[in-house]
């Protein structure tokens, strides 16, 4: 089955700086892509997807970037701010029914 | 538009009691449903998913069962809690169809087993 790695575990910021986080997968049949991020006490709340067609999708302050040949992702925050403290999830899909995650990112942002 | 909803939010339970968490979605039809568990530091397991009623696709062998007995109900059940059990118990649905689409997520329940 599908196996998704991700890095950094943890990962500390300053107000305004950039955020990478970045993800590989295992399956070169998973199509599907999306990051997650969660809040303490709360479940998963999706924040982007990208589907194995395009190469590259932005949000604002957030953009993901897909390397299908090298089987690796990436979530990019930039301006970080207060607020985008969280644990971040990526999740691939090998075209079955359900999302496999990886482990989790824990990110803070210091003022 | 939909909603998912999961309790209780927290639940102690002593070794060898039984289990029962439940999800239901509303403001859809056949949506495709999924159990998972959060332990510290491992993120998100799947445990069970089902795309019908009575339909029940489990992931991992261990010592929980599901059933979906109806359309947007899904349950989450031991007969008897081993402390391996803790950790936080995510309900959550996403679009019927053969295209993995964004799964959303309940608020999760917290699950101590003592």
């Amino acid at each position: 089955g599908e196996n998704v790695e991700q890095h950094p575990s943890t990962l500390s910021v300053q107000e305004g700086d950039s955020a990478v986080i970045k993800c590989t997968y295992s399956d070169s049949a998973s199509n599907y892509f999306p990051w997650y991020k969660q809040e303490l006490g709360k479940g998963p709340q999706l924040i982007i997807d990208i589907r194995s067609n395009v190469g590259e999708k932005k949000d604002q302050r957030i953009a993901v970037t897909l390397n299908k040949t090298a089987k690796h992702f990436s979530l990019h925050i930039t301006e970080t701010q207060p607020e985008d403290s969280a644990v971040y999830f990526c999740a691939a899909s090998d075209s079955g029914y359900a999302l496999n995650f990886g482990k989790g990112t824990s990110l803070l942002v210091t003022p | 538009s939909q909603t998912i909803h999961q309790w209780p939010a927290t639940l102690v339970q002593p070794v060898g009691s039984p289990l029962s968490l439940e999800c239901t979605v509303e403001g859809t039809s056949n949506p495709n449903l999924y159990w998972y568990r959060q332990a510290a530091g491992r993120g998100l397991q799947l445990l069970f998913y089902s795309v019908g009623i009575g339909q029940i696709s489990s992931e991992v062998p261990q010592n929980l069962s599901a059933s979906r007995p109806q359309d947007r109900q899904f349950i989450l059940s031991s007969k008897k809690l081993l402390l391996s059990d803790s950790g936080f118990y995510l309900c959550a649905w996403s679009w019927a169809g053969a295209v993995i689409t964004e799964a959303f997520f309940g608020q999760g329940t917290r699950l101590t087993v003592v």
